[in-house]
């Protein structure tokens, strides 16, 4: 069990470009979960995934964000047209259940 | 709607002193659980302590012990004799049992100790 593992850690685009993120979860977690974090505040839901299914978005997640989970395992979430209000950490979380989240270390964008 | 609210954005403490982080919460529903979490500056969120909405008992893990109180809707955490590696910023979140599946976090408390 290595934890959940993002990539990449840091990305750097400019703004009108497409940026994707990969989330691969904990093995046998059917629950993952996106949120965004920017500087001085707490993490922000985007989305949750049980298995390969979108259960649930955020407000917060405009047309530009699209998340998958094919066949239930890794996840992406990719950013469309970068706008420079888009930087921020972007965090995977996974979830045997409802008990608690478990985190990797992010994924830091930056759109110039 | 749920909400989480930690009114302390920093705390500044000299090591061994005792300090105590705040959080009320706001929730719909009768079953929901609590969380505090632990993020230190190398980013990744640690997982804490976890508490059920039926389960009132305060809890003790070495230094850190939990508050729980439904009466005032808070959750509060207490570091005992601080040392400088608890410096982080700690998190408290909500999850509710019935209304979506999503955790909702805090802004966060900004624990420095100095030596």
């Amino acid at each position: 069990d290595t934890g959940v593992s993002q990539d990449p850690r840091h990305k750097i685009t400019k703004r009108g470009q497409n940026v994707t993120f990969r989330c691969d979860p904990i093995s046998e977690h059917n629950r993952l979960y996106w949120y965004r974090q920017t500087l001085g505040q707490g993490p922000e839901f985007l989305t949750y995934f049980q298995n390969e299914a979108q259960l649930e978005k955020s407000r917060l997640l405009s047309d530009r964000f699209s998340a998958e989970r094919p066949k239930g395992s890794f996840s992406t979430l990719e950013i469309q047209r970068t706008e420079q209000g888009d930087s921020a950490m972007y965090l995977c979380a996974s979830s045997p259940s409802d008990e608690k989240l478990f985190f990797g270390s992010g994924t830091q964008l930056s759109v110039l | 709607a749920q909400k989480v609210t930690q009114a302390q954005t920093e705390i500044s403490v000299v090591e061994k002193e005792d300090v105590t982080l705040d959080c009320v919460y706001e929730t719909r529903d009768t079953t929901y659980y609590l969380f505090w979490y632990k993020q230190p500056p190398s980013g990744e969120l640690v997982f804490l302590i976890r508490r059920n909405s039926f389960d009132e008992q305060n809890e003790i893990s070495g230094r850190y012990s939990w508050n729980f109180q439904k009466s005032t809707s808070s959750f509060n955490f207490t570091i005992t004799a601080s040392q400088v590696v608890d410096s982080a910023v700690y998190f408290c979140a909500l999850s509710e049992a019935n209304y979506g599946q999503n955790f909702v976090f805090g802004p966060g408390t900004r624990l420095s100790v100095l030596p």
